[in-house]
């Protein structure tokens, strides 16, 4: 079964702050692992992307896979407000032979960043 | 830069009645994909389509569903008899020729918000 666990918040951090967002999941044919950002009303934008088990950094944002825990992070050091948004982890099996790569997504952390 | 479109940005509709909801891909892309996000819930897949055809498709997306490349730029989805179930955001999402090692974004566009009354 895909799925994709994550802590939908709110999260609440003052300007200048490391914030800390996870995803957990359970099927491990996932490949690629990506952290998407949704404003309000909006459609989801690329973040970072990350395939298979490592680190990814990309200015303020580091993108952390650990397959053998199915567990996922993203980092952002410094936070600005402008980083507030709602954060979604999404996932993909490239190989299932489907052709299709859909993508499986958590719910979203809702992030607000304070001056 | 290149987007997505999605055109109605809101569409109230009534209980069982059809609904048609459009996406403009973009232009070189060549996987198109519809996905869905009730409020407060996850953005779902629905469906997947390449080459005249669907990929693949989740179990949401039911006979009730059925979508159509027109023509060279457009992608819809069409709901026949829409449920109040069906009350959602709809994304349309469009990616490049996936290779064997290399990654392809996909692109959503802003969404339609579908309100069934």
């Amino acid at each position: 079964q895909k799925e994709v666990e994550q802590d939908p918040g709110p999260l609440s951090v003052p300007e200048g702050a490391i914030v800390s967002l996870n995803c957990t999941y359970s099927n491990s044919a996932f490949q690629y692992f990506m952290w998407y950002r949704q404003y309000s009303r909006k459609g989801p934008e690329l973040l970072m992307y990350t395939y298979s088990s490592g680190n990814k950094e990309d200015g303020r944002f580091t993108a952390q896979v650990d397959k053998s825990s199915k567990y996922i992070s993203l980092f952002i050091r410094d936070s600005q407000p402008s980083d507030s948004a709602t954060y979604l982890c999404a996932m993909s099996d490239p190989y299932s032979g489907a052709g299709s790569y859909q993508l499986t997504f958590g719910k979203g952390t809702k992030l607000s960043v304070i001056p | 830069e290149p987007e997505v479109t999605q055109t109605p940005s809101h569409q109230v509709t009534q209980m069982g009645q059809e609904v048609i909801l459009r996406c403009v891909p973009i232009s070189n892309h060549l996987y198109f994909y519809w996905y869905r996000q009730i409020l407060g819930q996850k953005v779902e897949f629905l469906v997947s389509f390449y080459n005249n055809e669907i990929s693949e498709k989740s179990e949401i997306f039911d006979d009730q569903f059925s979508v159509e490349r027109p023509d060279g730029s457009n992608f819809t989805l069409k709901i026949r008899s829409t449920k109040l179930e069906d009350s959602a955001m709809y994304f349309c999402a469009s990616s490049d020729l996936w290779g064997d090692s290399s990654y392809n974004e996909q692109f959503f566009g802003p969404g339609t918000r579908l309100t069934v009354l």
